[in-house]
């Protein structure tokens, strides 16, 4: 089957820098995308990987290992704004996403 | 810019009865997406289109059905509702399916089956 794992929740304070992990397996890799949703909210866009290494966007950075079906959100100087959820969907050998439950951030002042 | 727009926000339906949940995107989009969210796991594809007037199955399609007559618009149906469906209804379009390019969401459909 495929599978998507994220750590249910983490906690970080305001300021600091926290990386959310990603592993997944599926059938097939076509990239991989990191969305946030606050919450009762849409899922909005944050970053897509698709080749091994780094995509920094602002203070969002995301990390992709094809080899080790692995990636990481990397977010740096941390505001109260970025709690929210964290969701790593991968694209699979049919094009589909297939989404992780996605990891609760919590940021405490 | 309206994005991708879902009508209704909340519903609340009795065990048997039906209901049309209706996504619409003025972003020119050819692939719309229903997704279902519920705690603990993450978005589960229930049906999408790649284009006007076509539909197919996605990872839990049994008890929806969906429409796509026209580009902008993707229903799902509920011919008999039951407590099982009680879900977060996300709709979501791409411009396309490779590449960078993002699924785009409504701000979804909250429903409660009694």
């Amino acid at each position: 089957g495929q599978n998507i794992d994220q750590p249910t929740e983490m906690t970080a304070t305001e300021g600091a820098i926290v990386q959310i992990n990603c592993t997944y397996q599926t059938s097939g890799f076509n990239g991989l995308f990191w969305y946030q949703q606050h919450a009762g909210e849409a899922p909005t866009f944050l970053s897509y990987n698709v080749l091994d290494g780094l995509e920094e966007k602002g203070r969002f950075s995301s990390f992709l290992s094809r080899s080790k079906g692995y990636s990481y959100l990397l977010l740096k100087e941390l505001q109260m704004k970025d709690s929210a959820s964290y969701l790593c969907a991968v694209r699979d050998s049919n094009y589909q996403l297939i989404w992780g439950a996605g990891t609760k951030l919590i940021i405490k002042p | 810019n309206a994005g991708v727009t879902q009508t209704p926000k909340f519903r609340v339906l009795k065990t048997g009865q039906s209901m049309t949940l209706l996504c619409a995107q003025d972003m020119n989009h050819e692939y719309m997406y229903w997704y279902r969210q519920d705690p603990g796991m993450g978005l589960r594809l229930i049906h999408y289109s790649v284009g006007e007037g076509t539909t197919a199955k996605g990872e839990v399609p049994d008890g929806y059905n969906v429409s796509r007559l026209k580009k902008q618009n993707f229903l799902l149906g509920l011919e008999s509702a039951a407590p099982s469906q009680t879900s977060v209804y996300f709709c979501a379009s791409s411009y396309q399916v490779e590449g960078g390019q993002p699924q785009h969401f409504g701000d979804g459909t909250r429903l409660s089956i009694l």
